[in-house]
């Protein structure tokens, strides 16, 4: 357990619908990241969070945003869902001053 | 552009033999590497880290060797388990202090009893 909880584990909708996915990091970690994992992209970086702030931009889609709140969680927001955004979705945390990243244990988006 | 591959997608060994995983990366800047095991259902898990200014760093049972001649970075797993048996990810800081991380596409790892 890496003390990275994610919510929810399995998350089945529609195309064109809105989805939240969130996270709560490990205590005391100030930084949150998400990622996207398909089978033919592997593991790609979305976006970084540093204690409310947005820290690092990777490869999201103008549909998708997301936002750190005061006490730390986060939530990843996809909007108009299309077939393509089916993927793993990984947060992870990690501490002040530390590049190790801790996982949540993911969540699994199904978009039909 | 960045990007962080690996030579072997797949690698089966026999259980109590060594592993070599490998990984070449492109971006001559990224001053941190990462290896991650993630076993099936789960998220990646921190196995070994190693900073550019260094060529070998030990852990319990695996090891990770960087050269930065040919962009190339190695994992090797000693006396290899059953428990060993996941998928296995390079990755790379390329973002500094922002700790922005470049994932490799994965090796699957299969130790055979």
């Amino acid at each position: 357990d890496s003390g990275v909880t994610q919510t929810p584990k399995h998350l089945i909708t529609a195309t064109g619908q809105r989805v939240t996915l969130r996270c709560s990091p490990r205590s005391g970690d100030l930084s949150v990241y998400w990622y996207q994992q398909s089978l033919d992209q592997g593991l790609q970086f979305l976006i970084q969070y540093y204690n409310g702030e947005e820290r690092a931009k990777g490869n999201i889609l103008e549909r998708f945003s997301a936002q750190q709140f005061p006490d730390l969680h986060s939530e990843l927001n996809l909007s108009s869902l299309e077939l393509g955004d089916s993927a793993l979705y990984f947060c992870a945390s990690s501490g002040p001053g530390s590049v190790e990243q801790f996982f949540g244990p993911g969540t699994r988006l199904t978009v039909l | 552009g960045e990007s962080v591959g690996l030579h072997l997608p797949t690698l089966s060994v026999q259980e109590g033999d060594n592993s070599i995983i490998n990984c070449a990366y492109s971006n001559s800047a990224s001053d941190y590497f990462i290896w991650y095991k993630q076993e099936s259902g789960k998220g990646p898990q921190f196995i070994i880290d190693i900073r550019s200014n260094m060529d070998k760093r030990q852990g319990q049972r695996v090891t990770v060797l960087l050269n930065k001649t040919v962009k190339h970075l190695s994992l090797q797993i000693a006396a290899t388990q059953p428990g060993d048996s996941a998928v296995y990810f390079c990755a790379e800081n390329s973002g500094g202090s922002n700790y922005k991380l470049t994932f490799g596409k994965g090796t699957l790892l299969t130790v055979n009893p």
